[in-house]
C-alpha cells in the first residue's frame, strides 16, 4: 500500500515561531499536495509540487512556503505562525499522469497560541 | 475551471436505511470522479473512482455512485448504512495540465447516522 507519512498528529506552536510540517511518501510518487482543512471551508490547496524543487502555489499560499529537496519529501514551512493559521493540515501525493486520484497522509492538528 | 457542487452540508439517515450523497461538477472534458471519506481525526482515504466505461462504480465499504453525463453528477449510494459511516464525504473532480494533475474537492457532506 502506498503510505504518506506526517510528522505530526498534534502540534502546538506559539505565535511567530517557524513551523516545519513534514510529509513522506514511499512509493516514487511525483505529485505531492498541501492542503488546509477548516470546518465549512473544505479543503484549500497550498502548495503542490510535481517534481524535485519544483512548487506551485494553490489558493492560499500566503503565510506558507514549501521544500522539496528529495522526491518522497515535501515539507510545509510557516515563516511566522499566526493565530490564523490554526488547523489541519493533509498532505498528499499522487502519480503523474494517471489521474489515480491522490493518497493522503493522517493528517496534523496545528494549534497556534 | 473546474469545480464540485455539493449541495447537502449535512445529512442524517437512520441506521439500516438507504443512503445517497449528491455531487455536481462542472468541467470541460471527460472527468475523473472520486469520493473520498473522512473519518473524524483522520485523513482522506479513497472510496471509489470513476475514469471511463460502466457508469456504475462499485467501491470499498459496500458503497457505489453512478456517473450521469447528462446530469454533471456522481452521487454516492449505499443500501444499508451502518453507524460506523458516519463520516465527512468528499466528492472531486480530476484534472490534467500544467506540468500536474490536480483534484477540485467540493466542500464535503457530513453524514450523522441516528441509531
Amino acid at each position: 500500500d502506498v503510505k504518506v507519512t506526517q510528522s505530526s498528529r498534534y502540534l502546538v506552536k506559539r505565535t511567530g515561531e517557524k513551523v516545519f510540517l513534514e510529509c513522506v511518501q514511499d512509493m516514487d510518487h511525483e505529485n505531492m499536495f498541501w492542503y488546509r482543512q477548516d470546518p465549512g471551508l473544505g479543503l484549500r490547496l497550498i502548495y503542490f509540487s510535481y517534481d524535485v524543487k519544483m512548487k506551485e502555489k494553490g489558493d492560499i499560499p500566503e503565510g506558507y512556503s514549501v521544500s522539496r529537496e528529495k522526491k518522497e519529501r515535501f515539507s510545509l514551512i510557516l515563516e511566522s505562525a499566526s493565530t490564523n493559521q490554526t488547523s489541519m493540515y493533509l498532505c498528499a501525493s499522487s502519480l503523474l499522469g494517471t489521474g489515480d486520484g491522490y493518497t493522503f497522509g493522517s493528517g496534523t492538528r496545528l494549534t497556534v497560541v | 475551471a473546474q469545480s464540485v457542487t455539493q449541495p447537502d452540508i449535512h445529512i442524517t439517515v437512520s441506521e439500516g436505511a438507504s443512503l445517497e450523497l449528491r455531487c455536481n461538477y462542472s468541467y470541460g472534458a471527460t472527468p475523473y470522479l472520486f469520493w473520498y471519506v473522512q473519518s473524524p481525526g483522520q485523513g482522506l482515504q479513497l472510496l471509489l473512482k470513476y475514469f471511463s466505461g460502466d457508469t456504475l462504480v462499485q467501491g470499498i465499504k459496500g458503497f457505489e455512485a453512478e456517473f450521469k453525463r447528462s446530469q454533471s453528477s456522481f452521487n454516492l449510494r449505499k443500501p444499508s448504512v451502518h453507524w460506523s459511516d458516519a463520516a465527512e464525504y468528499f466528492c472531486a473532480v480530476g484534472y490534467s495540465g500544467g506540468g500536474a494533475d490536480g483534484l477540485t474537492f467540493g466542500k464535503g457532506t457530513h453524514l450523522i447516522i441516528q441509531p
